[in-house]
């Protein structure tokens, strides 16, 4: 089954609202990534974290890494329209990608 | 500038029929993935294949098989088709982030 956990499943905000979407995994994991999947379409890479503790910032986006590095976060301040999609977190315990069931984030105008 | 190219986009299948989704990176990258995506069930790995000629079961591998026979492709065929089979695929192909194709929509009827 599924190694790594995300919630919520889905959230929606008003527009200008933050959004926060949380990351766990059963395992400790070398890394983790951060993709974004617009409606119809494919997920594409945000960001990658490795080291423990990383917090890193893309604009109103802001990833943090637990210290366990078994858990990560994904938040989003003052959401926009354009921030419309679902988040998935990615793990890599091994070589291959375990992808988290992703947040489905609705921006309410 | 292809990235990761996915043939075809739309399928229908009856149940029974067998058919090969195909994929191919021009970014040399030794590793790639095929991903089923369903509501609510997020990314799940079927197969991967971390060098040209090597493969391994994902998550849910049963019903499929694959092949890499050389670096820039990897096909994911399906044996008998049955409706549980309907999703979207995704083959995916990276060594530290994964390049996403657009995606396959298959359904059987």
């Amino acid at each position: 089954g599924q190694q790594v956990m995300q919630i919520p499943q889905y959230q929606h905000v008003q527009e200008g609202e933050d959004f926060t979407t949380y990351c766990n995994s059963s395992t400790t994991l070398s890394n983790i990534q951060w993709y974004k999947q617009r409606p119809g379409g494919h997920p594409v890479f945000l960001i990658q974290l490795v080291k423990s503790g990383e917090v890193k910032k893309q604009k109103r986006l802001t990833f943090q890494f637990g210290e366990a590095k078994k858990n990560s976060s994904l938040h989003i301040t003052a959401t926009q329209t354009t921030d419309v999609g679902t988040y998935f977190c990615a793990g890599q315990p091994g070589n291959q990608f375990y992808f988290g069931t992703g947040t489905s984030l609705t921006v309410i105008p | 500038n292809a990235g990761v190219t996915q043939t075809p986009k739309f399928q229908v299948l009856k149940t029974g029929q067998s058919m090969t989704l195909q994929c191919a990176q021009d970014m040399n990258h030794n590793s790639m993935y095929w991903y089923r995506q369903d509501p609510g069930m997020g990314l799940r790995l079927i197969y991967y294949s971390a060098s040209e000629g090597t493969t391994d079961k994902g998550e849910v591998p049963d019903g499929y098989n694959v092949s890499r026979l050389k670096k820039q492709n990897f096909l994911l065929g399906l044996e008998s088709a049955a409706p549980s089979q309907t999703s979207v695929y995704f083959c995916a192909s990276g060594n530290t982030e994964a390049f996403f194709g657009q995606g396959t929509r298959l359904t059987v009827v």
